[in-house]
């Protein structure tokens, strides 16, 4: 079981907006910030968040962060097939001193 | 433009040893900490140690602590893992990542493809 809570799967279609929550506590979110990473099957990770809200440069207006008490969202809008991934969140964790991932979120854009 | 290929993954015994290596390259190696992280097949991704630019200090998760150890040769910017005593939920793609700061644990900036390695007997 991770730490850090994700739904384990969304979908939507084209064009719509998406947002997946990230749950924590108050050792971690509560704490640190968020970042969070786009896994494509097959591929490496790739940084989408960091410190809850930037965007490394390169990626598209269309992903933002935001993060609330133990709680943190990715918020994707104007979907693509190309943003059919796993999406995963992650902090440090006081408790554990470790970093830790949510489980993963599934998106399928059909 | 930053690149980290690992390189070391295979197939070994239960109780054996391996070491993986990630060469870097296109950023100022000592200038950032790293990571290794995992993910067993089919599933999630799992944080395993990070070293600080220097070397001075490093952490792991407690599934391998004791039985991993991460280091660095920063004279050739090679980031290493040295695993011993593995065990069948070793197996995972382990990728190395560059940490977007030096000392303090933040977020990992660039990622290499990974390496593979099976625990089998």
């Amino acid at each position: 079981q991770s730490v850090l809570t994700q739904p384990p799967s969304l979908s939507a279609a084209p064009g719509q907006k998406v947002t997946i929550s990230c749950s924590g506590s108050s050792s971690n979110i509560g704490k640190y910030d968020v970042s969070w990473y786009q896994q494509v099957p097959g591929t490496a990770p790739k940084l989408l968040i960091y410190e809850n809200t930037k965007r490394p440069s390169g990626i598209p207006d269309r992903f933002s962060g935001s993060k609330s008490g133990t709680s943190a969202t990715l918020g994707i809008t104007g979907l693509q097939t190309g943003d059919e991934a796993d999406y995963y969140c992650g902090t440090w964790d006081s408790g554990l001193s470790a970093w830790v991932f949510g489980g993963g979120t599934k998106l399928t854009v059909l | 433009q930053v690149q980290l290929v690992e390189s070391g993954g295979g197939v070994v015994q239960p109780g054996g040893s391996l070491r993986l290596s990630c060469a870097a390259s296109g950023f100022t190696f000592n200038n950032h900490g790293m990571h290794w992280v995992r993910q067993p097949p089919g599933k999630g991704l799992e944080w395993v140690a990070f070293i600080r630019n220097d070397g001075s200090n490093t952490y792991y998760a407690d599934s391998v602590k004791g039985r991993f150890t991460v280091s660095r040769d920063n004279s050739k910017n090679t980031l290493f893992l040295q695993m011993s005593n593995l065990g069948v939920e070793d197996t995972a793609v382990y990728y190395c990542a560059k940490n977007v700061g030096g000392k303090y644990i933040s977020s990992f900036d660039y990622w290499g493809q990974g390496t593979l390695v099976t625990v089998s007997s």
